[in-house]
């Protein structure tokens, strides 16, 4: 199956920095990547949709400004947590589905553990 | 009411036992129903599509009421592996976007 790779797979911050996480596909090209976010015990809430070459569409109640997202090439989408605080911390996945009639799955990053101190 | 609706559990079951789980949803436009496996702490990996026909793989069936709207998932002879979180995940447009159910986590004993 196709591979969606996410980095870094854990991270630890600070109170008030910023956080960047990587989401790539590595063997096809995803012109449209999602973002989720998992607190504990809960599911996946998707935050927004990430377009190639266009701004991402957020979901209701995900502020687009502390939730930066950047879709610069079809194999790369970047989720940028500005002054992270500690309810910022969650389980991030991103989500995509290569191009074409033969997919009907989304495959998933690894997911990347925030916790913000 | 939630989009997607599951019975959180846990289901405890012992190794062999057969476990049947429903999911609920409420956009009845829906267009595409999954269930997907998640192990603690790791990402979603899809364990199977769901049919309007109903289909099966090994062990695993799977059947869609869109009239009920609801969709279900049997494990037969389960086993110690199978322990996990099941997400029954409804994709409601042709933009792909996913909305997943709370979840319903089995135990499987020995």
């Amino acid at each position: 199956g196709a591979v969606v790779s996410q980095h870094p797979s854990r991270v630890i911050c600070k109170s008030g920095t910023s956080v960047k996480i990587e989401c790539r596909s590595l063997d096809f090209q995803a012109t449209t990547m999602f973002w989720y976010r998992q607190f504990p015990k809960k599911s996946l809430m998707l935050m927004a949709t990430s377009n190639e070459g266009s701004k991402a569409t957020y979901e209701q109640g995900v502020e687009k400004d502390k939730f930066l997202i950047n879709h610069a090439s079809l194999t790369l989408s970047t989720l940028t947590v500005t002054s992270a605080h500690p309810e910022d911390s969650s389980f991030y996945i991103c989500s995509a589905r290569p191009p074409g009639q033969g997919y009907n799955e989304q495959f998933f990053g690894p997911g990347t553990r925030l916790t913000v101190l | 009411r939630k989009e997607v609706e599951q019975d959180p559990g846990p289901f405890n079951v012992p190794e062999g036992a057969t476990v049947a789980f429903n999911c609920t949803y409420s956009n009845s436009a829906s267009q595409s129903f999954f269930w997907y496996r998640q192990d603690c702490r790791k990402e979603p990996k899809l364990l199977m599509s769901v049919y309007s026909s109903g289909n099966e793989d090994g062990r695993f069936t799977a059947q869609l009421n869109r009239a009920s709207q609801y969709i279900s998932l049997l494990i037969r002879d389960s086993k110690l592996s199978d322990s996990a979180t099941y997400l029954c995940v409804v994709n409601n447009n042709a933009g792909n976007m996913l909305t997943f159910g709370g979840g319903t986590r089995l135990m499987v004993k020995p």
